[in-house]
C-alpha cells in the first residue's frame, strides 16, 4: 500500500542553523501538507500546497519557514534559522485531490522529530 | 473559527470493555469530521471520517462514531477493547476547501488486562 515517507526520522540541530525536512508523499496525489506538534501539545497546521504555491497558511508559518516541491516527488520544509521552540515533531500529509476537497482523507508520514540545541 | 475540544487526555480500559472518547467540536459551517490513531513511531492513520449522510460511521478495527450536531460532538467508541488499542487518538475537523485539518489534544489510550 502506498505511503507518505519522512526523512530524516530525528534531527539535532543548532538553534540558527538551517534545517531542511524532507518528505515524499504519495505519488499521483495533489495537495500537500505540513504540520507540527510541539511535545504535549495539539498537531498544528503550518501549511498546505497545491499546484506549486501555497495554498494556506497558519500564522507560526513565517518568514523562517518555506516549502518546495523540487523534482515533482519530493516535498521540503525548510526552517532557515532554527529557534528552540521549532523543536517539534514534523508531519508531512498528502491526499488525491481527485474529489471534492476536505472531505478526503489525508495521508500522513511518520514524522521527523527535530530537537534544536 | 473551527475548534476540537477533546475530554480526557489520558484513558485506561480494561480488554474487553467498552472503549469510549470524546471529541466536541466547534464550527460555524458544517464540519467534516475525522479520528485519527497514532500508533507509537508511527504517523497518524485515519480511524474513520463523518462527511455527510449517515451520522453513524463505522471505521478500521472495530471503531465506530456518531455525529450529533445538536451536542456538536463526534465520539468515539469500540464496544471491546484490545491490548491492540493502545495508542493516541485525535479527533480532527475541518471546514475549508483546502481541508486543513484542526485537531484535538489527543487521548492516550492504555488497555490494562
Amino acid at each position: 500500500e502506498p505511503e507518505v515517507t519522512q526523512t530524516p526520522s530525528h534531527q539535532v540541530t543548532q538553534m540558527g542553523q538551517e534545517v531542511i525536512l524532507r518528505c515524499v508523499p504519495i505519488s499521483n496525489h495533489l495537495y500537500f501538507y505540513w504540520y507540527r506538534q510541539i511535545l504535549g501539545q495539539k498537531v498544528e497546521f503550518l501549511v498546505s500546497f497545491y499546484n506549486n504555491e501555497i495554498s494556506e497558511k497558519s500564522e507560526i508559518f513565517d518568514d523562517q519557514f518555506s516549502v518546495e516541491r523540487p523534482d515533482g516527488s519530493n516535498f521540503t520544509l525548510k526552517i532557515r534559522s532554527t529557534k528552540l521552540e521549532d523543536s517539534a515533531m514534523y508531519f508531512c500529509a498528502s491526499r488525491p485531490g481527485t474529489s471534492g476537497g476536505r472531505d478526503e482523507t489525508q495521508y500522513f508520514g511518520p514524522g521527523t522529530r527535530l530537537l534544536v540545541l | 473559527a473551527q475548534s476540537v475540544t477533546q475530554l480526557g487526555s489520558h484513558v485506561s480500559v480494561s480488554e474487553g470493555a467498552l472503549v469510549l472518547l470524546r471529541c466536541n467540536y466547534s464550527s460555524s459551517v458544517p464540519p467534516y469530521l475525522f479520528w485519527y490513531v497514532q500508533y507509537p513511531n508511527q504517523g497518524l492513520q485515519l480511524l474513520l471520517k463523518y462527511t455527510t449522510g449517515a451520522t453513524l460511521v463505522k471505521g478500521i478495527n472495530g471503531f465506530e462514531a456518531e455525529f450529533k450536531k445538536s451536542e456538536t460532538s463526534f465520539h468515539l467508541t469500540k464496544p471491546s477493547a484490545h491490548m491492540s488499542d493502545a495508542a493516541e487518538y485525535f479527533c480532527a475537523v475541518t471546514t475549508d476547501s483546502w481541508g486543513k485539518l484542526q485537531f484535538g489534544a489527543g487521548t492516550q489510550v492504555v488497555v490494562t488486562p
